[in-house]
């Protein structure tokens, strides 16, 4: 199993602060997908990135997938509220007997204040 | 509403209980799982059934019972439990097994709590 980390593990942040979560691993991943957990709530795929360099936006999120597809980051602009949840990111590991499995990261909680 | 919808949404159990977790997808899916998430820890991936079949057991105790009577209900049956075994149980389908960049839809969980 490949390892992903994240980091921070936790943030919290003023409305309106611009913020950015990283996802690191040793281990080179042919995709990466981050997913937003909101409280009370399964996790929600945001994006998935599968080009090493490719940046995708989605609104005021920013996401990054690393030239060597070993890293990622999330780049919020101007952070609101609705923002708040677990951000957890994820990577195909090589296929198994049951096809591609994913690795989950430890996630990143953010809080963010009114 | 992610078309996956997982029943008890809470539960509390003593250790010589048994009872049972449901998911049940709406999408037309072909491949559900099983996850526990633990506070600290990442998702663990327990089971992945395959067109009703099981096609991965993550090393997971016998305490802990998948069954997919067909492809959009899965259930968990849990006997014998242990405190650490308390979790949120969420449960998640994709289109078919693992493919890449293929998207998981989760359920909202089953938050349990062994006494």
């Amino acid at each position: 199993t490949q390892l992903l980390e994240q980091s921070p593990q936790f943030l919290s942040i003023q409305e309106g602060e611009n913020l950015t979560v990283y996802c690191n691993s040793s281990s080179v991943f042919s995709s990466l997908q981050w997913y937003r957990q909101e409280p009370g709530e399964g996790p929600v795929l945001l994006v998935t990135v599968v080009t090493g360099g490719e940046v995708k936006k989605l609104k005021r999120l920013t996401f990054q997938f690393g030239d060597a597809r070993k890293d990622s980051s999330l780049h919020i602009t101007a952070a609101q509220p609705g923002d708040t949840g677990l951000y957890l990111c994820a990577g195909d590991e090589p296929p198994n007997n049951a096809g591609n499995m994913l690795t989950f990261g430890g996630g990143t909680r953010l809080m963010v204040k009114p | 509403e992610t078309g996956v919808t997982q029943t008890p949404r809470h539960l509390v159990m003593g250790m010589t209980n048994k009872k049972s977790l449901k998911c049940e997808q709406h999408l037309g899916h072909n491949a559900m799982y099983w996850y526990k998430q633990s506070a600290k820890k990442p998702l663990e991936l327990m089971f992945v059934y395959s067109l009703e079949e099981r096609v991965e057991n993550n090393s997971v105790p016998s305490r802990f019972s998948p069954e997919c009577p067909n492809s959009s209900h899965l259930f968990l049956h849990l006997h014998t439990l242990q405190p650490e075994d308390s979790a949120l149980y969420l449960c998640a389908s994709s289109q078919d097994r693992y493919q890449p960049a293929g998207e998981l839809f989760f359920g909202e969980g089953s938050r349990l709590t062994v006494l």
